[in-house]
């Protein structure tokens, strides 16, 4: 079976410009979590789904970030505008209700200059 | 609020020796999951091992083991006989079961295998 898919791996773009990042979770699985990574912070929960629907979103830094998951086989982060902060590595995963592994994906490395 | 703690910012060890990395946990709910995952330079974050809250026994996969002491909070990790490609990021984390199903990370401990 696939694991978590993310796209893009890695991604450069200027302060300023709409960032979209996407994940597939594992077909099956029914929840889906967005984390970032960062050196400062280590890993951080940023919005999970259950279901599709968005249950906890209180890790989403500020407006610029949202995210959406209109299907269950597909979910996306958007920062729009960017700014160099937002820089860092962006963990797509996933699980099933009661399950005790929790899937990541690859990872989507991001640098704002 | 949930907690975890991974006191050892590094360590080093010399190929074939065993090698515990320490977590400890902070929370007031009786049902939780307590996890570790492996994150080598390439970045990926590999799941290694699961232990329950409930658990009556230690859980094992293959060299890893995890020490899980309840009335301590804490749930180290053990790799037995250690090897170069050990060398990595591990991160503790703990899910709360009753309650949301996030996972909540420990700051890591970089490991280092010398030959």
């Amino acid at each position: 079976d696939a694991g978590v898919i993310q796209s893009p791996r890695h991604e450069v773009t200027e302060m300023g410009q709409e960032v979209t990042l996407r994940c597939k979770p594992i077909s099956g699985h029914d929840y889906l979590f967005w984390y970032r990574q960062t050196m400062m912070r280590g890993l951080e929960l940023l919005i999970y789904f259950n279901n599709n629907v968005p249950i906890d979103d209180s890790g989403m830094p500020e407006d610029r970030f949202s995210a959406k998951m209109p299907n269950a086989s597909f979910s996306t982060l958007k920062i729009q505008p960017s700014e160099p902060r937002d820089s860092a590595v962006y963990f797509c995963a996933s699980t099933r209700i009661g399950g005790n592994t929790i899937y990541f994906g690859e990872g989507s490395w991001l640098t704002v200059v | 609020a949930q907690k975890i703690t991974q006191t050892q910012p590094g360590m080093f060890v010399q190929e074939k020796e065993a090698v515990t990395l320490d977590c400890t946990y902070d929370t007031s709910d009786p049902s939780y999951g307590l996890f570790w995952y492996k994150q080598p330079s390439s970045g990926e974050m590999i799941f290694l091992i699961y232990q329950g809250s409930y658990d009556q026994q230690n859980a094992t996969e293959g060299r890893y083991s995890l020490n899980f002491q309840k009335a301590r909070k804490s749930a180290n990790l053990v790799i037995s006989a250690s090897q170069l490609g050990d060398s990595a990021m591990y991160f503790c984390a703990m899910r709360v079961i009753q309650g949301a199903q996030k996972l909540v990370f420990g700051q890591g401990t970089r490991l280092t295998i010398n030959p």
